[in-house]
């Protein structure tokens, strides 16, 4: 079975720009959750989408949106980009909302943003 | 809220030696979860180990262990046998049960050599 995919796997953007970053979870996971990674710290936490309902949002100004679509894939906006903004932005599944052995979150590989 | 503290920024170990990473958090809360998980240079961020708070027997998965400390809010893992391939960023993380909440916080990483 396929992992946790997203796309692109690079991204330059200038600041001011719009970006668009995808998500698939594994098959038959309904719950996707954004974190971005700055260089040398750990992941933050974005925004948890469950069967297309956002259930959980961190500390990210608005200009971070985000939806979940019918078949469970995600995407990830950020308007009027900051060089700040610059970061590995990780996607991860999971089965569902509750921790249970079994039903841990994976994973994706990251999409790098760099904003110049 | 809850934070998530790994003090130490970079660790080595030689091959076959057995390393031990620390982390330590601050939370309020008496049933939480608490992960390891290992973020190679490929970058896909993989479990490595999870904890159940209410567990007082601490998890082991084959080379790694953990030695949970409830009271003093410690959480340090331990890798024997030390492998070449074990060399890469490990991140500390925090999951609340609480209803509602289904962010992961995460520690600023330990990065691990190992040297052959």
């Amino acid at each position: 079975d396929a992992g946790v995919t997203q796309s692109p796997t690079h991204l330059i953007k200038t600041r001011g720009q719009h970006v668009t970053l995808r998500c698939s979870p594994i098959s038959g996971h309904k719950s996707v959750s954004w974190y971005q990674q700055v260089l040398g710290q750990g992941p933050q936490f974005i925004f948890q989408y469950y069967e297309k309902e956002e259930r959980g949002r961190g500390n990210f100004p608005d200009r971070f949106s985000a939806r979940q679509f019918p078949n469970y894939s995600s995407e990830l906006n950020v308007n009027a980009l900051l060089l700040g903004d610059s970061a590995l932005y990780l996607c991860a599944s999971s089965s569902e909302l509750a921790v249970l052995p079994g039903n841990e979150q994976f994973f994706g590989p990251g999409t790098r943003l760099t904003v110049l | 809220a809850q934070t998530v503290t790994q003090s130490q920024p970079e660790m080595s170990v030689q091959e076959a030696e057995t390393v031990t990473l620390s982390c330590t958090y601050d939370t309020s809360e008496s049933d939480y979860y608490l992960f390891w998980y290992k973020q190679p240079p490929s970058r896909q961020m993989i479990l490595v180990i999870r904890q159940e708070a209410y567990k007082q027997q601490n998890a082991t998965e084959n080379r790694f262990s953990v030695n949970f400390q409830k009271a003093a809010k410690s959480f340090s893992l331990k890798i024997s046998d030390s492998q070449l391939g074990d060399a890469a960023m490990y991140f500390c993380a925090y999951r609340s049960l609480a209803s509602g909440t289904y962010k992961y916080i995460f520690g600023t990483g330990t990065r691990l050599k190992v040297l052959a």
